[in-house]
């Protein structure tokens, strides 16, 4: 199937930094979703992206739709300790026909915050 | 309201119990799904409804049986489960048609089988 591989893996970062993961592909996806998860807890959902080159913000976090449709970006400004989570991509694979879809996770950031 | 809600929370059983997981959403919704999702994995689909029928089954073995009986209920059958299938189990829900593909995450059943 097709694979979302997100970068990076996992990263440690200081209260009040600015942080930066992606999401890529091989194949091209007309929607990305960006989702945060708690632990023992299901993903929630942060940011929804329809068009290529698309900018959409929801408070401190910033996500963008690549131009060439195959990548995806994800920002958090001054992160705060309750940023610590896994942050997954999705996007419906096969492509949206309009119907429900079934929707393809990315590998993973795990994000970890320290005082 | 953008909630999802899946009982139970927890559930330990044994391998030849039979239990049964739910969930709800009164969003409208007319596609639900079941993922299962290992540690440090991605969630992973087993099957989605759309308006009460399913369509998708991601050759998941019939230890695992689906139900929907209404638009807004959702409920995965279980029976004579093996210890791998120890996960967390999460509903999801979305628009069935249209551009729209944002699904909506309960928060989980920790199942463990032992």
């Amino acid at each position: 199937g097709q694979q979302l591989n997100q970068s990076p893996q996992s990263m440690f970062i200081q209260e009040g930094e600015d942080v930066s993961m992606n999401c890529t592909s091989s194949s091209i996806f007309n929607t990305w979703l960006w989702y945060k998860q708690d632990p023992g807890e299901g993903p929630v959902l942060l940011i929804a992206l329809y068009k290529a080159g698309e900018l959409t913000s929801n408070g401190r976090l910033t996500a963008q739709f690549g131009i060439t449709r195959k990548d995806s970006f994800l920002n958090i400004s001054a992160s705060i300790p309750s940023d610590v989570g896994i942050y997954f991509c999705a996007g419906p694979y096969p492509l949206n026909t309009g119907t429900a879809s079934k929707l393809t996770f990315g590998t993973g950031t795990r994000l970890q915050v320290t005082l | 309201d953008t909630e999802v809600t899946q009982t139970p929370k927890h559930l330990v059983m044994g391998m030849t119990n039979k239990k049964s997981l739910k969930c709800e959403q009164h969003m409208g919704h007319r596609a639900m799904y079941w993922y299962k999702q290992k540690a440090k994995k991605p969630p992973e689909l087993m099957f989605v409804y759309s308006y009460e029928k399913l369509s998708i089954n991601e050759s998941v073995p019939s230890r695992f049986s689906p139900e929907c009986p209404n638009s807004s209920l959702l409920n995965l059958h279980l029976h004579a489960l093996q210890p791998e299938d120890s996960a967390l189990y999460l509903c999801a829900s979305s628009q069935a048609l249209g551009g729209n593909t944002e699904a909506f995450f309960g928060q989980g059943t920790r199942l463990t089988v032992v």
